[in-house]
């Protein structure tokens, strides 16, 4: 059964630096990998989609990467800003089943200190 | 409007009693999914819809719970004889395919049964 590890589990960094989060999967037959951020009370807004084909996906400061045969996935924010204070959430479709069937990871919770 | 939208965004019942929630999805988008979530966890699927059928509903945790998309569109979430267990942010998502695409969040409705 395909299960889905986020560490660390909560992360506070200064403005300004860079970091990276990390995402562990069981099963590497995976679909693809999407990342998520969720805000305090909020839905999942979707970040990056990596397709099982591609090795890394970017938009603005993040860019996510993918290691499909070591099970890993990481979501780098370069220069964080304290509007990137959010719960970072990985997720990949459940092989055995359909793909509409996401698992999630617990998340990472970011803070970012002015 | 242009994302998913769930109605109500807060439902406090009683133990025993029936609820249903509501999801409004992105045009278009042929892929509805119900998920769940927990404080502290990741969200947990429970069905998907490709159309007016439920393509996958082995995330529901009993005959309690079920889903209807009658015209392919709307989606309402139904629990019978509430549990103070059911207590959660239930989350609707969709997508333009079950495959590959990305999902899109609403809000979520957070359930609680007292």
């Amino acid at each position: 059964k395909q299960e889905v590890t986020q560490i660390p589990a909560a992360l506070s960094v200064p403005e300004g630096e860079n970091l990276v989060l990390n995402c562990s999967f069981t099963d590497s037959a995976i679909y693809n990998l999407q990342w998520f951020r969720q805000d305090p009370g909020k839905g999942l807004t979707s970040l990056l989609l990596i397709q099982s084909s591609q090795r890394e996906q970017t938009s603005g400061r993040l860019n996510a990467s993918l290691d499909k045969s070591s099970g890993r996935s990481t979501l780098y924010i370069a220069a964080s800003q304290p509007g990137d204070s959010a719960t970072y959430l990985c997720a990949v479709p459940n092989y055995g089943g359909s793909q509409g069937n996401l698992i999630f990871g617990k998340g990472t919770k970011l803070s970012v200190k002015p | 409007g242009a994302g998913v939208s769930q109605t109500p965004s807060n439902k406090v019942t009683e133990k025993g009693k029936y609820v249903e929630l509501r999801c409004d999805p992105i045009s278009g988008h042929t892929a509805l999914y119900w998920y769940r979530q927990s404080l502290g966890q990741g969200p947990e699927f429970l069905i998907y819809f490709q159309g007016t059928g439920a393509a996958d509903d082995s995330g529901l945790p009993n005959d309690r719970f079920f889903a209807v998309r009658p015209e392919g569109s709307v989606s309402t979430l139904k629990i019978q004889r509430t549990e103070r267990g059911d207590s959660a942010v239930y989350l609707c998502a969709s997508s333009l395919t079950p495959e590959g695409t990305p999902q899109f969040f609403g809000p979520g409705t957070r359930l609680t049964v007292l």
